[in-house]
Protein backbone atom coordinates (compact mmCIF):
# COMPACT_ATOMS: atom_id res chain seq x y z
CA UNK A 1 0.00 0.00 0.00
CA UNK A 2 1.51 3.53 -0.90
CA UNK A 3 1.47 5.63 1.93
CA UNK A 4 1.71 9.32 2.59
CA UNK A 5 1.99 10.97 5.54
CA UNK A 6 1.86 14.68 6.61
CA UNK A 7 3.30 16.27 9.47
CA UNK A 8 0.70 17.48 11.61
CA UNK A 9 -3.29 16.98 11.14
CA UNK A 10 -4.06 20.36 12.81
CA UNK A 11 -2.05 23.28 12.45
CA UNK A 12 -2.81 26.98 14.21
CA UNK A 13 -0.83 29.57 13.47
CA UNK A 14 -0.35 33.41 13.62
CA UNK A 15 -0.53 36.48 10.69
CA UNK A 16 3.15 36.73 9.54
CA UNK A 17 4.58 33.64 10.62
CA UNK A 18 6.17 31.26 8.23
CA UNK A 19 4.69 27.59 8.04
CA UNK A 20 6.08 24.28 6.81
CA UNK A 21 4.45 21.71 6.19
CA UNK A 22 6.13 18.42 5.23
CA UNK A 23 4.86 15.56 3.08
CA UNK A 24 6.78 12.16 3.16
CA UNK A 25 6.02 8.96 1.04
CA UNK A 26 7.24 5.56 0.59
CA UNK A 27 6.57 3.99 -2.51
CA UNK A 28 9.70 5.53 -4.49
CA UNK A 29 7.18 8.50 -6.56
CA UNK A 30 8.56 10.73 -8.45
CA UNK A 31 5.84 13.21 -8.43
CA UNK A 32 4.38 14.63 -5.64
CA UNK A 33 1.96 17.44 -4.97
CA UNK A 34 0.30 20.18 -2.99
CA UNK A 35 -3.31 21.25 -3.14
CA UNK A 36 -5.31 23.51 -0.91
CA UNK A 37 -8.81 21.88 -0.64
CA UNK A 38 -11.29 24.82 0.35
CA UNK A 39 -15.56 24.61 0.45
CA UNK A 40 -16.64 25.12 -3.10
CA UNK A 41 -13.83 25.23 -4.66
CA UNK A 42 -12.68 21.76 -4.47
CA UNK A 43 -8.93 21.29 -4.96
CA UNK A 44 -6.28 23.67 -6.21
CA UNK A 45 -3.20 22.75 -7.28
CA UNK A 46 -0.46 24.87 -5.73
CA UNK A 47 3.04 23.43 -6.64
CA UNK A 48 4.14 19.94 -8.18
CA UNK A 49 7.44 17.96 -8.21
CA UNK A 50 8.58 15.42 -10.78
CA UNK A 51 11.94 14.81 -9.86
CA UNK A 52 14.42 15.81 -6.83
CA UNK A 53 14.94 19.88 -6.81
CA UNK A 54 12.16 20.40 -9.64
CA UNK A 55 9.08 21.90 -9.02
CA UNK A 56 6.70 24.05 -11.15
CA UNK A 57 3.98 26.58 -10.32
CA UNK A 58 0.31 25.06 -10.31
CA UNK A 59 -2.74 27.06 -10.53
CA UNK A 60 -2.87 29.18 -7.42
CA UNK A 61 1.65 29.45 -6.17
CA UNK A 62 1.23 32.96 -4.85
CA UNK A 63 2.22 33.14 -1.15
CA UNK A 64 3.59 29.51 -0.95
CA UNK A 65 7.19 27.80 -2.12
CA UNK A 66 7.74 24.88 -1.68
CA UNK A 67 11.13 22.20 -1.43
CA UNK A 68 12.32 19.11 -2.77
CA UNK A 69 15.59 17.92 -1.46
CA UNK A 70 15.09 14.32 -1.14
CA UNK A 71 13.28 12.02 -3.28
CA UNK A 72 10.24 10.82 -0.60
CA UNK A 73 9.81 14.76 0.65
CA UNK A 74 8.26 17.49 -0.43
CA UNK A 75 7.56 20.77 2.16
CA UNK A 76 4.93 23.17 1.66
CA UNK A 77 6.36 26.63 2.99
CA UNK A 78 4.13 29.55 3.47
CA UNK A 79 6.37 32.24 4.28
CA UNK A 80 4.43 34.82 5.81
CA UNK A 81 1.19 33.31 6.88
CA UNK A 82 -2.13 35.17 6.29
CA UNK A 83 -5.87 34.69 7.29
CA UNK A 84 -6.86 33.72 3.73
CA UNK A 85 -4.45 31.02 3.79
CA UNK A 86 -6.38 29.00 6.28
CA UNK A 87 -7.25 25.92 4.44
CA UNK A 88 -7.43 22.38 3.99
CA UNK A 89 -3.55 21.35 2.85
CA UNK A 90 -3.49 17.69 0.66
CA UNK A 91 -0.40 16.39 -0.28
CA UNK A 92 -0.30 13.85 -3.47
CA UNK A 93 2.17 11.59 -4.73
CA UNK A 94 2.10 9.61 -8.40
CA UNK A 95 4.24 6.83 -9.88
CA UNK A 96 6.77 8.32 -12.82
CA UNK A 97 5.41 8.94 -16.12
CA UNK A 98 8.18 11.18 -16.89
CA UNK A 99 6.92 14.75 -16.96
CA UNK A 100 3.23 13.46 -17.98
CA UNK A 101 1.12 13.97 -14.30
CA UNK A 102 -1.73 12.11 -15.50
CA UNK A 103 -1.13 9.33 -13.17
CA UNK A 104 -3.31 7.81 -10.18
CA UNK A 105 -2.61 10.36 -7.31
CA UNK A 106 -2.39 8.93 -3.59
CA UNK A 107 -3.05 11.26 -1.21
CA UNK A 108 -1.99 12.50 2.30
CA UNK A 109 -4.42 12.66 5.56
CA UNK A 110 -4.06 16.56 5.20
CA UNK A 111 -3.19 19.20 7.20
CA UNK A 112 -6.03 21.67 8.55
CA UNK A 113 -4.61 25.20 8.64
CA UNK A 114 -6.14 27.70 10.54
CA UNK A 115 -4.02 31.24 10.21
CA UNK A 116 -5.29 33.94 13.01
CA UNK B 1 -15.38 27.25 -18.83
CA UNK B 2 -14.27 25.41 -16.15
CA UNK B 3 -11.58 22.80 -16.83
CA UNK B 4 -13.61 19.76 -15.38
CA UNK B 5 -17.22 20.72 -13.46
CA UNK B 6 -19.63 18.47 -11.64
CA UNK B 7 -22.54 19.01 -10.14
CA UNK B 8 -22.39 19.51 -6.54
CA UNK B 9 -25.74 18.23 -4.91
CA UNK B 10 -26.16 16.90 -2.72
CA UNK B 11 -27.93 13.70 -3.92
CA UNK B 12 -30.05 12.38 -1.25
CA UNK B 13 -31.40 8.66 -1.79
CA UNK B 14 -32.82 5.92 0.06
CA UNK B 15 -30.81 2.61 0.49
CA UNK B 16 -30.93 0.44 -2.31
CA UNK B 17 -31.44 3.36 -5.10
CA UNK B 18 -29.44 3.13 -7.95
CA UNK B 19 -27.83 6.70 -8.25
CA UNK B 20 -25.88 8.52 -11.30
CA UNK B 21 -23.44 11.55 -11.33
CA UNK B 22 -21.91 12.53 -14.72
CA UNK B 23 -18.45 14.69 -14.99
CA UNK B 24 -17.89 16.66 -17.61
CA UNK B 25 -14.41 17.60 -19.39
CA UNK B 26 -13.26 20.09 -21.60
CA UNK B 27 -9.68 19.62 -22.90
CA UNK B 28 -10.80 17.14 -25.66
CA UNK B 29 -7.05 15.66 -25.40
CA UNK B 30 -7.31 14.32 -22.14
CA UNK B 31 -6.37 10.23 -21.52
CA UNK B 32 -6.63 9.84 -17.73
CA UNK B 33 -10.22 9.54 -16.22
CA UNK B 34 -10.47 8.55 -12.31
CA UNK B 35 -13.42 8.78 -9.63
CA UNK B 36 -12.48 9.44 -6.22
CA UNK B 37 -14.48 8.53 -3.06
CA UNK B 38 -13.93 11.76 0.07
CA UNK B 39 -15.37 10.96 3.26
CA UNK B 40 -15.89 14.09 5.61
CA UNK B 41 -12.42 15.68 7.01
CA UNK B 42 -10.74 12.84 5.28
CA UNK B 43 -8.08 12.52 1.89
CA UNK B 44 -9.36 12.01 -1.52
CA UNK B 45 -9.16 8.07 -2.23
CA UNK B 46 -8.96 6.47 -5.25
CA UNK B 47 -12.29 4.64 -6.26
CA UNK B 48 -11.66 3.41 -9.80
CA UNK B 49 -9.99 4.33 -12.92
CA UNK B 50 -12.27 5.15 -15.92
CA UNK B 51 -10.83 3.06 -19.31
CA UNK B 52 -12.60 4.07 -22.82
CA UNK B 53 -14.58 0.60 -22.84
CA UNK B 54 -16.02 1.43 -19.52
CA UNK B 55 -15.32 -0.64 -16.23
CA UNK B 56 -17.09 -2.40 -13.57
CA UNK B 57 -16.24 -3.03 -9.55
CA UNK B 58 -19.02 -4.64 -7.78
CA UNK B 59 -21.75 -1.81 -7.54
CA UNK B 60 -19.56 0.52 -9.14
CA UNK B 61 -19.67 1.34 -12.87
CA UNK B 62 -17.38 3.85 -14.63
CA UNK B 63 -18.28 5.30 -18.08
CA UNK B 64 -16.24 7.14 -20.40
CA UNK B 65 -17.99 9.36 -22.89
CA UNK B 66 -15.52 11.23 -25.10
CA UNK B 67 -18.09 12.32 -27.74
CA UNK B 68 -19.55 14.25 -25.66
CA UNK B 69 -16.73 14.95 -23.21
CA UNK B 70 -18.07 13.27 -20.13
CA UNK B 71 -17.41 10.61 -17.54
CA UNK B 72 -20.30 8.61 -15.38
CA UNK B 73 -20.09 6.59 -11.87
CA UNK B 74 -22.81 4.75 -11.08
CA UNK B 75 -23.81 3.18 -7.91
CA UNK B 76 -26.48 0.47 -7.75
CA UNK B 77 -28.34 -0.86 -4.37
CA UNK B 78 -26.51 2.03 -2.31
CA UNK B 79 -25.43 1.33 1.05
CA UNK B 80 -25.73 3.92 3.93
CA UNK B 81 -21.72 3.71 3.85
CA UNK B 82 -22.08 5.06 -0.02
CA UNK B 83 -22.49 8.57 1.65
CA UNK B 84 -18.93 10.78 0.50
CA UNK B 85 -17.89 13.16 -1.88
CA UNK B 86 -17.41 11.82 -5.33
CA UNK B 87 -14.35 13.80 -7.28
CA UNK B 88 -13.45 13.54 -10.61
CA UNK B 89 -10.11 13.66 -11.89
CA UNK B 90 -9.08 14.19 -15.37
CA UNK B 91 -5.27 15.05 -16.75
CA UNK B 92 -4.96 18.68 -18.10
CA UNK B 93 -1.40 19.95 -19.55
CA UNK B 94 0.90 17.95 -17.46
CA UNK B 95 -1.29 18.21 -14.16
CA UNK B 96 -4.27 16.08 -13.05
CA UNK B 97 -7.62 18.37 -12.38
CA UNK B 98 -10.21 17.64 -9.93
CA UNK B 99 -13.83 18.60 -9.99
CA UNK B 100 -15.25 20.01 -6.76
CA UNK B 101 -17.40 16.70 -5.74
CA UNK B 102 -21.14 15.62 -5.78
CA UNK B 103 -22.14 15.17 -1.99
CA UNK B 104 -23.93 11.84 -1.55
CA UNK B 105 -26.47 10.99 1.04
CA UNK B 106 -27.70 7.77 1.42
CA UNK B 107 -30.63 7.26 3.91
CA UNK B 108 -31.92 4.51 5.34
Amino acid sequence: DVKVTQSSRYLVKRTGEKVFLECVQDMDHENMFWYRQDPGLGLRLIYFSYDVKMKEKGDIPEGYSVSREKKERFSLILESASTNQTSMYLCASSPPQGRFVGNTQYFGPGTRLTVL
Amino acid sequence: RKEVEQDPGPFNVPEGATVAFNCTYSNSASQSFFWYRQDCRKEPKLLMSVYSSGNEDGRFTAQLNRASQYISLLIRDSKLSDSATYLCAVNGRNKLVFGAGTILRVKS
